[in-house]
């Protein structure tokens, strides 16, 4: 099956700074590449996503690359504030006929330092 | 208000002694899931639904059951709980019968079994 590596785990940054997160999947097959917040005590809340026919897609302060060729993804966030603070999750999809599946990283705790 | 929502929100209970953790969402979506989140592990995969009455196993089913008998319901049925299976469940839905696009997570349900 799919398997999604994360990076880092943990990501400390300073109040307006850019922060990078990174992720690799081993299934050339997915081609859905979302990415989730998780705020203390909520569920998960989509953010932004990917499909494998574009290579970048932006919103605001938020962007996500992607490299099929390498099979890695990343989201960057510029601009950071506090309320960027959270855990990050990326995912990709595996999908054969008739399924649906969808495997996360393990995430990173992203903590911005006002 | 559009929502995803399970429960019982926190629940304790003993080895063996068999469980269902509801989950209902009002958004007329297709695709329904459940997740459990571990420390270090991240998001893994359960089970998921394209459809009514049409199931397929995640990443780590085993210990778990699921049934879709309505389009709007989706309960977690846990026949002999163990230890290992406490965790925080999360029930997820999604537009899409194929999950592509926004999965709406619910508030989780933390699980302890003793």
């Amino acid at each position: 099956g799919e398997n999604v590596e994360q990076h880092p785990s943990t990501l400390s940054v300073q109040e307006g700074d850019s922060a990078v997160i990174k992720c690799t999947y081993s299934d050339s097959a997915s081609n859905y590449f979302p990415w989730y917040k998780q705020e203390l005590g909520k569920g998960p809340q989509l953010i932004i996503d990917i499909r494998s026919n574009v290579g970048e897609k932006k919103d605001q302060r938020i962007a996500v690359t992607l490299n099929k060729t390498a099979k890695h993804f990343s989201l960057h966030i510029t601009e950071t504030q506090p309320e960027d603070s959270a855990v990050y999750f990326c995912a990709a999809s595996t999908s054969g006929a008739g399924s649906y599946q969808l495997t996360f990283g393990k995430g990173t705790k992203l903590s911005v330092i006002p | 208000e559009a929502q995803v929502t399970q429960n019982p929100r926190y629940l304790i209970t003993v080895t063996g002694k068999k469980l269902t953790v509801t989950c209902s969402q009002n958004m007329n979506h297709e695709y329904m899931s459940w997740y459990r989140q571990d420390p270090g592990l991240g998001l893994r995969q359960i089970y998921y639904s394209m459809n009514v009455e049409v199931t397929d196993k995640g990443d780590v089913p085993e210990g778990y059951k699921v049934s879709r008998k309505e389009k709007r319901n989706f309960p977690l049925i846990l026949e002999s709980p163990s230890p290992n299976q406490t965790s925080l469940y999360f029930c997820a839905s999604s537009r899409s019968g194929d999950g592509r696009g926004e999965q709406y997570f619910g508030p989780g349900t933390r699980l302890t079994v003793t």
